[in-house]
């Protein structure tokens, strides 16, 4: 079965500072997605960002970037200039289907 | 695009009775519908995923006839707890994924549900 690790609960970061959080996953498969979620006070999850698993070329939106590493199976999301908007639990999720296996999340804290 | 409505946003309701939450994709054609359920400070946890026009496929677990899931069409999905308990109470969620103007194998959540049940 697929796991997610997020291996950090909490991050703190200052605002217009960068900041870096970590996913690692377990898979067998070849062909696979990756995403990172953004879960803010609402609850509404956010899709953030996607990764394609063949595709070499780490994905970039904006002031978030990922640092996709598929033999060491990581996934990390950098997020630069980091705004107060940002402050949010952030869930890390694989997907071989349609189906997503979550992360367990990790909460970040932005300081004015 | 990408906009998926979820209704009601809060329910409150006594112990045996049932709530229905519904599960809109307002701008895309939803082929398949997930249900998590998510607990206080928790990731989200899978419920069942359904297929339009098919049965809804159930995780370990989660008991087919007390959380009864419907898929009629391609933009809605209902999810029943029938006989509610306070034991239900959390905070549900919808997600779909589909065709049309939206990347195609990404999810897109509802708001959630909010169920307190007294």
């Amino acid at each position: 079965a697929q796991t997610v690790t997020q291996s950090q609960p909490e991050m703190s970061v200052q605002e217009a500072e960068t900041v870096t959080l970590s996913c690692t996953y377990d898979t067998s498969e070849s062909d696979y997605y990756l995403f990172w979620y953004k879960q803010p006070p609402s609850r509404q999850m956010i899709l953030v960002i996607r990764q394609e698993a063949y595709k070499q070329q780490n994905a970039t939106e904006n002031r978030f970037s990922v640092n996709f590493q598929k033999a060491a199976k990581s996934f990390s999301l950098k997020i630069s200039d980091s705004q107060l908007g940002d402050a949010a639990m952030y869930f890390c999720a694989y997907s071989a289907g349609n189906m997503l296996t979550f992360g367990g999340g990790t909460r970040l804290m932005v300081k004015p | 695009g990408a906009v998926v409505s979820q209704h009601p946003s809060w329910v409150i309701c006594k112990s045996g009775t049932s709530v229905k939450i519904e599960c809109r994709s307002l701008d895309f054609q939803a082929t398949t519908m997930f249900w998590y359920r998510q607990f206080p400070k928790q990731s989200l946890m899978l419920m069942a995923t359904s297929n339009e026009g098919s049965k809804a496929t159930y995780e370990q677990g989660v008991e087919k006839d007390k959380f009864l899931i419907n898929h009629a069409s391609l933009t809605l999905s209902t999810l029943t707890v029938t006989s509610a308990h306070p034991e239900d109470s959390s905070f549900y969620i919808c997600s779909a994924a589909g065709r049309g103007r939206i990347r195609e194998l990404s999810q897109y959540f509802g708001p959630g549900t909010r169920l307190l049940v007294l």
